[in-house]
């Protein structure tokens, strides 16, 4: 069966740093994009970006270029999402998926990473 | 950045039909894809390519595009298909994804 595990929830406090994890299985992980999509409370889905495992080329959306790294180990199948620094408006739920090969859908999805940061 | 375009909510009685658009400057160029999101779950891809239905999604879905428009047609809604509905495609030299705001459709 092909799966996404992501990491479990986090609370951090503004101004830390946090690194999220996304593990696949049951599929060739270097061989499909894995992308990253934020979901505020209350608020619809934003593509953040994608990487491919196989080379770690990576995209980012205009909107999160420079306010997080998109990075993955495909020795262990895992792709991750980290902040430097932490804000109380990167609350959300953080969900990975995997692309198709050839199209920009995401057609495996994680069950998501809520991070709350709250002082 | 590119922009999508979707109505933030339909409303539509049980076995009447439901359309919800996405509109885009890129989409003449690019495909579009819908999710379909339930209160605390992860989307649901329900359609690719503009039309095509991914296995184990029900026939009443199906898409289509016309221009800088594509729509997600539900026919004969049932209560379970309430739910928030999102288009997504790529900006025109599909170098980033993005999302529209979301539709939530509700099933009167």
């Amino acid at each position: 069966e092909v799966q996404l595990v992501q990491s479990g929830a986090e609370v951090k406090k503004p101004g830390e740093s946090l690194k999220i994890s996304c593990k696949g299985s049951g599929y060739s992980f270097t061989t499909y994009w894995i992308g990253w999509v934020r979901q505020m409370p209350g608020k619809g889905l934003e593509w953040m970006g994608i990487i491919y495992p196989g080379d770690s080329d990576t995209r980012y959306s205009p909107s999160f270029q420079g306010q997080v790294t998109i990075s993955a180990d495909k020795s262990i199948s895992t792709a991750y999402l980290q902040w430097s620094s932490l804000k109380a408006s990167d609350t959300a739920m953080y969900y990975c998926a995997r692309r198709d090969l050839s199209n920009y859908y995401m057609d495996v999805w994680g069950k998501g990473t809520t991070v709350t940061v709250s002082s | 950045s590119y922009e999508l375009t979707q109505p933030p909510s339909v409303s539509v009685s049980p076995g009447q039909t439901a359309r919800i658009t996405c509109s885009g400057d890129a989409l003449p160029k690019q495909y579009a894809y819908w999710y379909q999101q339930k209160p605390g779950q992860a989307p649901v891809l329900v359609i690719y390519k503009d039309s095509e239905r991914p296995s184990g999604i029900p026939e009443r879905f199906s898409g289509s595009s016309s221009g800088t428009t594509v729509t997600l047609t539900i026919s004969g809604v049932q209560a379970e298909d309430e739910a928030d509905y999102y288009c997504q495609s790529a900006d025109s030299r599909a170098t980033y994804g993005v999302f529209g705001g979301g539709t939530k459709l509700t099933v009167l």
